[in-house]
């Protein structure tokens, strides 16, 4: 079946720094990714929507200057979390859309952020 | 806007109980229904899905019916077993927009 890796799967920073976040799909091409983020006991939440060659839509109250999405390529989306501070910590979990798929989504293994 | 409402968890049962995992939703029009699964260190898997009043999904012993009337999608299997042990979300989407998740439901089940 088809495949989405996430990078990393988890990681540990220091507050001000920036971290990147991959999510590839593997085995397909991927029109639409998708950027949830989970606080713990909570629901996943949609940060963010990204096509392929255009800026990404962020749901309101998601800071597009603090959460840059690139979708540079059909495989690849990345997402930047700078000048990252404790409250970013969170889970990171995206998801890709299969090119004319309708609704099949794929989702990555997440990455649990910490910022310290 | 749209919604999922779950049931509170963490859900404990013994190795062959019944599974019921509550599952109700608020939207416009006739959305799409889905369970999706994620084991412990894994990314979350479609189980099964619904996509109109009265289909029920299915898949690995679990079930859910998509119920217009209630507005609801309960998760139901006859018999668990250790390797179910999970978290669990309904979700919706409209579509083939992004999913709206329910917040998730832990099972734990032990032998």
């Amino acid at each position: 079946g088809a495949v989405v890796s996430q990078h990393p799967s988890w990681v540990i920073c220091k507050s001000g720094t920036s971290v990147k976040i991959e999510c590839r799909s593997l085995d397909f091409q991927a029109t639409t990714m998708f950027w949830y983020r989970q606080f713990p006991k909570q629901s996943l939440m949609l940060m963010a929507t990204s096509n392929e060659g255009s800026k990404a839509t962020y749901e309101q109250g998601v800071e597009k200057d603090k959460f840059l999405i690139n979708h540079a390529s059909l495989t690849l989306s990345t997402l930047t979390v700078t000048s990252a501070h404790p409250e970013d910590s969170s889970f990171y979990i995206c998801s890709a859309r299969e090119g004319g798929k309708g609704e099949k989504l794929f989702f990555g293994s997440g990455t649990q952020l910490s910022v310290l | 806007g749209d919604s999922v409402t779950q049931m509170e968890g963490p859900v404990t049962l013994s190795e062959e109980a019944f599974l019921t995992i509550n599952c109700t939703y608020t939207a416009t029009g006739y959305p799409s229904l889905f369970w999706y699964v994620q084991y412990p260190g894994e990314g979350l898997q479609l189980l099964l899905k619904a996509t109109k009043a009265d289909d029920k999904g299915s898949n690995k012993g679990f079930e859910a019916t998509y119920r217009k009337e209630t507005t609801s999608f309960h998760l139901e299997k006859g018999s668990v077993q250790v390797s179910d042990s999970a978290v669990y979300f309904c979700a919706l989407n409209q579509a083939g927009t992004a999913l709206i998740f329910g917040k998730g439901t832990t099972l734990s089940v032990s032998s």
